[in-house]
């Protein structure tokens, strides 16, 4: 099916460590991306969007860049905290033929190390 | 709490019967989207609706339907059950186009 970004993959940081988490999407005209994470049994929950028109975007300790470029988004999490530990999926927001849906990819584990 | 409702929690049916999910948006929004998440998957984006009227299809099976009602609520119905339907249903409500989406806590469903 439709699928924005990687396989899932897990990446697993040391505990203060910055992580960071990457996202590659297909529809160069998709203009509105989130950052969803997902922890074990919850549904997914919201962390940090970004518009097209905007290469960055800061909120508490969270950081989404956009290289339009190149199609890649990435979520940038200072000091990661035991909390953080959940799988983060990235959304693109695609219009198309009058329709609108946003498309997930199959997300990346983090692991948070003591 | 995301403000999303999704009954039932859990569901558990057996082959070839019909179940019906329910989701509650949050106050406000008009925009209801249906996800399927299977085991160690992403999210399959399935149906939207947007003020009572279908919006955009994915990967929905000719098996399952979905409306939205005058009040907003939406219910997937999903029927001729097989086992491979067994997933995470979650619904996700927002304003209107282009903005953020909420999820529900999501249904699970085991068919048996």
């Amino acid at each position: 099916g439709e699928s924005v970004g990687l396989h899932l993959p897990t990446l697993s940081v040391q505990e203060g460590d910055n992580s960071i988490i990457n996202c590659a999407y297909s529809n160069s005209a998709s203009d509105y991306f989130i950052w969803y994470k997902q922890e074990s049994g919850k549904g997914p929950q919201f962390i940090i969007d970004i518009r097209s028109n905007m290469d960055k975007r800061q909120g508490q300790r969270v950081t989404v860049l956009l290289n339009k470029t190149v199609k890649h988004l990435s979520l940038q999490i200072a000091a990661t905290q035991p909390g953080d530990s959940a799988v983060y999926f990235c959304a693109e927001y695609r219009r198309g033929s009058g329709t609108y849906k946003y498309i997930f990819g199959t997300g990346t584990r983090l692991k948070v190390l003591a | 709490d995301s403000g999303v409702t999704q009954t039932p929690k859990h569901l558990i049916t057996a082959t070839g019967q019909r179940v019906t999910l329910r989701c509650s948006p949050r106050s406000g929004d008009l925009s209801v989207y249906w996800y399927q998440q299977s085991l160690d998957q992403g999210l399959q984006f399935l149906i939207q609706y947007y003020n009572g009227e279908e919006r955009a299809k994915g990967n929905i099976l000719e098996r399952f339907s979905a409306q939205q009602f005058p009040d907003l609520h939406s219910e997937l119905n999903l029927s001729s059950l097989e086992l491979g339907d067994s997933a995470l249903y979650f619904c996700a409500s927002s304003l209107g186009q282009g903005y953020e989406a909420f999820f529900g806590q999501g249904t699970r469903l085991t068919v048996v």
